[in-house]
């Protein structure tokens, strides 16, 4: 079955640490995104790709970083940088035309 | 600035009853507006897709009306079930604007017995 992996489901950090989240698809999608989703508030952009080894920053870049090294692939770090990190991150893909888009079953991030 | 209003903020219902949620949106020049149901703990899933020459479309018990004139939109729930216990996540598309999305913060409602 075609579809985005997001790993791992939960994930703890130590504050000051880095932590990378992996994001997989297999629908053939040329564009991936990365949101962050906290309670009271809609889904707010990270980062986004339209083709391999290109990203743009989207509405909340800072502490973050990706990379776009395989088009199936859209690793997205947590830096030390960012300053409130505990959130639930999802990722999504899309054809670069049409209407489908579709998410990943998220990656729960704490930092203790 | 593009925005999407959902509302209720929240919903209580009985099973088997009908609800109504509503949204609202200022994002110019439109795409097309989505309807999303996320469980708790996972990724939203997609209900519906509209564009702005449709005024209404169905996915099962689902139904998404859209009036491009005065900008709004709802979701109607026909006979609930415990298992539409959700939030329902309003999302426009701009023009122009590639695949990015404007969100709304959801209405999540609770189907109870």
């Amino acid at each position: 079955d075609g579809g985005i992996t997001q790993s791992p489901k939960y994930l703890f950090r130590k504050e000051g640490q880095n932590v990378t989240l992996s994001c997989e698809q297999n629908l053939n999608h040329d564009a991936m995104y990365w949101y962050r989703q906290d309670p009271g508030q809609g889904l707010r952009l990270i980062y986004y790709s339209q083709i391999v080894n290109d990203f743009q920053k989207g509405d909340i870049a800072e502490g973050y970083s990706v990379s776009r090294e395989k088009k199936e692939s859209f690793p997205l770090t947590v830096t030390s940088a960012q300053k409130n990190p505990t959130a639930f991150y999802l990722c999504a893909s899309s054809p670069l035309a049409g209407d489908s888009y579709t998410f990943g079953s998220g990656t729960r991030l704490t930092v203790v | 600035k593009n925005q999407v209003e959902q509302s209720p903020q929240s919903l209580i219902i009985l099973e088997g009853k009908n609800c109504t949620l509503q949204c609202n949106y200022t994002v110019s020049p439109f795409s097309n507006l989505r309807w999303y149901k996320q469980d708790t703990g996972r990724g939203p899933v997609s209900l519906t897709i509209m564009t702005f020459s449709e005024n209404t479309k169905s996915n099962g018990r689902y139904t998404a009306t859209l009036d491009a004139d005065t900008k709004q939109s709802s979701l109607h729930i026909t006979a609930s079930q415990l298992s539409d216990s959700a939030s329902y996540i309003c999302v426009v598309s701009k023009k122009g604007g590639g695949n990015k999305l404007t969100f709304g913060t959801g209405t999540q409602l609770k189907v109870e017995l």
